[in-house]
């Protein structure tokens, strides 16, 4: 069965320089979801998009933004980027015709920025 | 206070033990519930989904209080392959999700 796809696996930058990170959700699927994961740390939330739309935001900094296209890909861009980006950034997808109702999640491989 | 917590662990188990995690939630309201498992490196990946009556899946079994707001795994018969990070998922509504900090699991042989 597809997954969710993201691109690219790993990624060295230079401070300052901007990055973008792609993912591609699971078909029929409408609700793409970003996060962020520090060494050690849990999944901090940062941004999803429903129907292209975006649906909520967390803890994403103003040197991020986001978007879902007409395709329902998605794209992270990262601009000024500093030693702190330096994470796993995962993307999931949900699909909120789910007959049970739950908001289950599909999580990608992951993408691993590195700032150097 | 964190909207979802979690006992951070690490748990240090023997083969063959019986282990329980707890997480509790602050939204009341919260609809939907899960648990994930998070390998080194990896994804997180849907263990179960948490129902109000509980629910079991092989040697593991989910329950839910919704008065007391805390959900439960238990892994019942160990193995070195469940050593993972367990993270408490909740969906307070809509689109939001919130994660738990994650439960590290360890088991020796």
């Amino acid at each position: 069965a597809a997954g969710v796809i993201q691109s690219p696996r790993h990624l060295i930058k230079e401070k300052r320089e901007t990055a973008t990170l792609k993912c591609y959700p699971i078909p029929r699927h409408d609700t793409v979801y970003w996060y962020q994961q520090g060494p050690g740390q849990d999944p901090q939330f940062l941004i999803s998009f429903y129907e292209k739309m975006q649906s909520d935001k967390g803890s994403i900094p103003d040197r991020f933004s986001a978007q879902q296209f007409s395709d329902y890909h998605s794209e992270l861009n990262m601009s000024s980027l500093e030693l702190g980006d330096s994470a796993l950034y995962f993307c999931a997808s949900s699909s909120s015709r789910e007959s049970s109702g739950a908001n289950v999640l599909t999580f990608g491989a992951g993408s691993r920025l590195t700032v150097l | 206070r964190k909207e979802v917590e979690q006992d951070p662990g690490p748990f240090n188990v023997p083969e063959g033990a019986t282990v329980a995690f707890n997480c509790t939630y602050s939204n009341s309201a919260s609809q939907s519930f899960f648990w994930y498992r998070q390998d080194c490196r990896k994804e997180p990946k849907l263990l179960m989904s948490v129902y109000s009556s509980g629910n079991e899946d092989g040697r593991f079994t989910a329950q839910l209080n919704r008065a007391s707001q805390y959900i439960s795994l238990l892994i019942r018969d160990s193995k070195l392959s469940d050593s993972a990070t367990y993270l408490c998922v909740v969906n307070p509504w809509g689109f939001k999700t919130i994660f738990g900090a994650g439960t590290r699991l360890f088991v020796k042989a």
